[in-house]
């Protein structure tokens, strides 16, 4: 069992569309970190969010974190083929040094 | 300025061999994290080592191990490889050794067991 579940695994859409990528857990997280992984390279670190409720924007992408801490999720407006990748959320409970990635959602934007 | 850097890139080993994995952090990070990516997962926390201390451990057996150099580089060992034990391996560094400071991953090393 994931202590992260991101939903869908794959997404494959056009340029132009809006695309919503989540992650859940039933377990509270101190943070949340979203990456971008590229095939052949690591993962890339897109934002953290800390505080519940918390929204951050990077230009088309909006990050949320629930109010509760349990859960995060990414908007992606008007996607552009260079959006696609591997999308990871990550966290850390509590003091743990030991931090969670989900398995990520694969996306594919198509010219 | 240079980014984590990781050698080898690529790794063909045989059952039963071990392995040693290098990464070099961003100059004035002082903290080194190492997972291990398996094909269609997310990366699995194997170490982070602050100062020359580890500090955090996951889910592996002994055959890992690890360590950092007083220039906070870092190595990983794997001893017996299986097979089980291909996939990417990732280096990241951070500047402390907080999991909510930015972590910077390197490109990994792609490990092969045949």
């Amino acid at each position: 069992t994931q202590l992260l579940e991101q939903s869908p695994q794959f997404l494959s859409i056009q340029e132009g569309e809006n695309l919503t990528v989540y992650c859940n857990s039933s377990s509270v997280f101190s943070s949340l970190q979203w990456y971008r992984q590229e095939p052949g390279e690591g993962p890339v670190l897109l934002v953290t969010v800390v505080t519940g409720g918390e929204v951050k924007k990077l230009k088309r992408l909006t990050f949320q974190f629930g109010d509760a801490r349990k859960d995060s999720s990414l908007h992606i407006t008007a996607a552009q083929p260079g959006d696609t990748g591997l999308y990871l959320c990550a966290g850390a409970q509590g003091g743990s040094y030991i931090p969670t990635f989900g398995r990520g959602t694969s996306l594919i934007v198509h010219p | 300025d240079a980014g984590v850097t990781q050698s080898p890139t690529h790794l063909i080993k045989t059952r039963g061999q071990h392995v040693t994995l290098r990464c070099s952090p961003i100059s004035g990070h002082k903290s080194v994290s190492w997972y291990q990516q398996v094909l269609g997962q997310g990366p699995q926390f194997i170490f982070q080592y602050y100062e020359k201390e580890e500090r955090g451990r996951g889910n592996f057996p002994d055959r890992f191990s690890a360590r950092q150099f007083p220039n906070y580089s870092s190595e990983l060992n794997v001893n017996a490889l299986l097979l089980g034990d291909s996939a990417l391996y990732l280096c990241a560094s951070s500047f402390l050794d907080s999991l909510n400071q930015p972590q910077h991953f390197g490109d990994g090393t792609r490990l092969s067991i045949l």
